[in-house]
């Protein structure tokens, strides 16, 4: 079954600290993509970023990266010099077919940056 | 242009009350989407409709309702809600639920509390 983990359950750091939040998947498709989303505390889920399985070069935007490796099944990311608007939860997810497509959310992790 | 509008932003009814919940995406996106979210959970996935077609129900108990009137709208009607019920519902949508590449988009959310 596909599967996603996001170990880390709640983050604290203080401002300008880097900070990365991990995500491991199962899946067996050879072709998948892999996402995540950002949660502030008004409820919307932000689109971040999506990744397919054939690409495994790193992108970054800004204070954002992000690290594909299908060897240990990971897209972990990594917030650079965070900042207090960073607080938010983040989901990891991956696409999975059932006829349609569907997402598999991880359990999120809660970032939490103090000033 | 990637918004997806639902209205009403709250929502408070009795467990006899009959109430609606309504999403709006002008994106051109032919796939819509319900989600469920409990506090500290993931969301949970209610309904999809795939061009105005119902294509995916996870099990979903009758006293919610899906409705896609045309390829912009969709609602959720509600009827002998539960206090369990209460929760976050997410509208998002996608360009096509058919193709592994689709990102979905969501909505601020309506957030019920059933009294």
């Amino acid at each position: 079954a596909q599967k996603v983990t996001q170990a880390q359950t709640e983050i604290s750091v203080v401002e300008k600290e880097d900070v990365t939040l991990d995500c491991v998947y199962e899946t067996r498709d050879t072709t998948y993509y892999l996402f995540w989303y950002k949660q502030p505390p008004s409820g919307e889920l932000v689109f971040l970023i999506r990744r397919n399985s054939f690409d495994e070069q790193n992108e970054i935007s800004g204070r954002y990266s992000w690290n594909f490796q299908k060897s240990t099944s990971s897209f972990n990311f990594t917030i650079t010099a965070s900042q207090v608007v960073d607080s938010a939860v983040y989901f990891c997810a991956l696409s999975e077919f059932s006829g349609t497509y569907k997402y598999i959310f991880g359990t999120g992790t809660r970032l939490k940056v103090l000033a | 242009d990637t918004e997806v509008t639902q209205t009403p932003k709250h929502l408070v009814m009795g467990m006899t009350n009959k109430k609606s919940l309504k999403c709006e995406q002008h994106m051109g996106h032919r796939a819509m989407y319900w989600y469920k979210q409990k506090a500290k959970k993931p969301p949970e996935l209610m309904f999809v409709y795939s061009y105005e077609k119902l294509s995916i129900n996870e099990s979903v108990p009758s006293r919610f309702s899906p409705e896609c009137p045309n390829s912009s709208l969709l609602n959720l009607h509600l009827h002998a809600l539960q206090p369990e019920d209460s929760a976050l519902y997410l509208c998002a949508s996608s360009q096509d639920a058919a193709a592994s590449t689709d990102t979905q988009y969501f909505g601020p959310g309506t957030r019920l509390t059933v009294l």
